[in-house]
């Protein structure tokens, strides 16, 4: 079993509609997470970071953690063409090299 | 600084050649991470340094893989005697020490083996 596990899709949904996705995690020791958005041929940018169980919001993007269930997601409101790429969910314990899910490809359609 | 820079971006090579990467960090980051990416997968951990020491290796990294960050500045990675197994994105990033904002990442260099 990988430490996080995420759901590949592909994802495809309507331009305006509200994007979940998801990831689990086995490493208990996890403590810093985060989204990474990946456009093709380039290397991953850092989207969202939550530190422990919660919530953080910013502009259309909500990343949540429950560390009770080892869950974490991310939601995009009002979702745009430009979001179409690949999200990576990520993890590390502190002073451990950050480990990364498979990654889901999203496509948003005009 | 405008971010972490990895030269070359594309490099094809024929099967049994020596590989060599080079990764430049954002300069006040003391520590580089170098990852590999395949088709459909995410990065996975090959190698970091914080400054010139090596501290951590992954299994992934074999014999044939080794990886130098001289003065604790830019990085190299090379790859001897390359297979086609080894065809991949490497991507190298950077942090500060104890960053809890993540890693901040280069384009990649796409490595084909052929």
């Amino acid at each position: 079993q990988k430490e996080v596990e995420q759901d590949p899709g592909p994802l495809s949904v309507p331009e305006g509609a509200i994007v979940s996705l998801n990831c689990t995690y086995s490493n208990s020791a996890f403590q810093y997470f985060m989204w990474y958005r990946q456009y093709s041929r380039k290397g991953p940018e850092l989207l969202m970071y939550t530190y422990s169980s919660g919530n953080k919001e910013d502009g259309r993007f909500t990343a949540q953690v429950d560390k009770s269930s080892k869950y974490i997601s991310l939601f995009i409101r009002d979702s745009q063409p430009s979001d179409s790429a690949t999200y990576l969910c990520a993890a590390f314990a502190g002073n451990t090299p950050l480990v990364f899910g498979k990654g889901t490809r999203l496509s948003v359609i005009a | 600084d405008t971010g972490v820079s990895q030269d070359p971006r594309h490099k094809i090579t024929k099967r049994g050649q020596n590989v060599t990467f080079r990764c430049d960090p954002i300069s006040e980051h003391n520590r580089l991470y170098w990852y590999r990416q395949t088709l459909g997968q995410g990065p996975e951990f090959l190698t970091y340094f914080q400054n010139e020491a090596q501290l951590e290796k992954s299994r992934l990294l074999s014999d044939r893989f080794s990886a130098e960050r001289p003065k604790g500045s830019f990085s190299t990675l090379e790859i001897q005697r390359t297979e086609q197994g080894d065809s991949a994105m490497y991507l190298c990033a950077s942090s500060l020490e104890w960053d809890r904002y993540g890693y901040t990442f280069g384009s990649g260099t796409r490595l084909t083996v052929v």
